[in-house]
């Protein structure tokens, strides 16, 4: 069974960092793209950044292009998401989403989310 | 980027009856990389249908989608209570992946 457990989310204020994780299981890590996607409270989905398997192709968001970077640790099952001068736009619940085969920007598995909050 | 608008905003019907969801795309949509998720209040989305009209794993065949281009349809044959949640188109072809703002699917 496919399993996508975030973390790190929290109360953080505007400028300041955050780092988020998630934690795959199910499935053979290193064979899939993963990604962030976020929904701020009440609204849609927003495709944030995406990793392909090796690291190799990376793309971002416009609006946290610059702020937001993306990684991961195939030796650990884990995708990142380190998150700098944060905004109160910012303020959403993140999923991490894996990516189908064949398909890296289709999402078949999602995590429950982590829920990020920035505010003074 | 391809900005997708989802209509209508709400649908009110009742169990039993179909439901006709659009999509319309700003441009073309390559391939027909259209997907649909559902997503019912506190649930992570779900995929439904991938590449416009493919069911995913698991996903009754009271659902089904169609179109091309630019635009797109999520049909719900017969409206189960499990059925009403919010609908999110999502365009995968073109870079950046983007989404429509969402249907709402409530019970009437």
């Amino acid at each position: 069974e496919v399993q996508l457990v975030e973390s790190g989310g929290g109360l953080v204020q505007p400028g300041r960092s955050l780092r988020l994780s998630c934690a795959a299981s199910g499935f053979t890590f290193d064979d899939y793209a993963m990604h962030w996607v976020r929904q701020a409270p009440g609204k849609g989905l927003e495709w944030v950044s995406g990793i392909s398997w090796n690291s190799g192709s990376i793309g971002y968001a416009d609006s946290v292009k610059g702020r937001f970077t993306i990684s991961r640790d195939n030796a650990k099952n884990s995708l990142y998401l380190q998150m700098n001068s944060l905004r109160a736009e910012d303020t959403a619940l993140y999923y991490c989403a894996k990516a189908a085969a064949g398909q890296v920007n289709l999402f078949d598995y999602w995590g429950q989310g982590t829920l990020v909050t920035v505010s003074s | 980027e391809i900005v997708l608008t989802q209509s209508p905003g709400t649908l009110s019907l009742s169990p039993g009856e179909r439901a006709t969801l659009s999509c319309r795309a700003s441009q073309s949509v390559s391939s027909s990389y259209l997907a649909w998720y559902q997503q019912k209040p506190g649930q992570a989305p779900r995929l439904l249908i991938y590449g416009a009209s493919s069911r995913a794993t698991g996903i009754p065949d009271r659902f089904s989608g169609s179109g091309s281009g630019t635009d797109f349809t999520l049909t719900i044959s017969r409206l189960e209570p499990e059925d009403f949640a919010v609908y999110y188109c999502q365009q995968y072809g073109s870079s950046p992946s983007t989404f429509g703002q969402g249907t709402k699917l409530e019970i009437k």
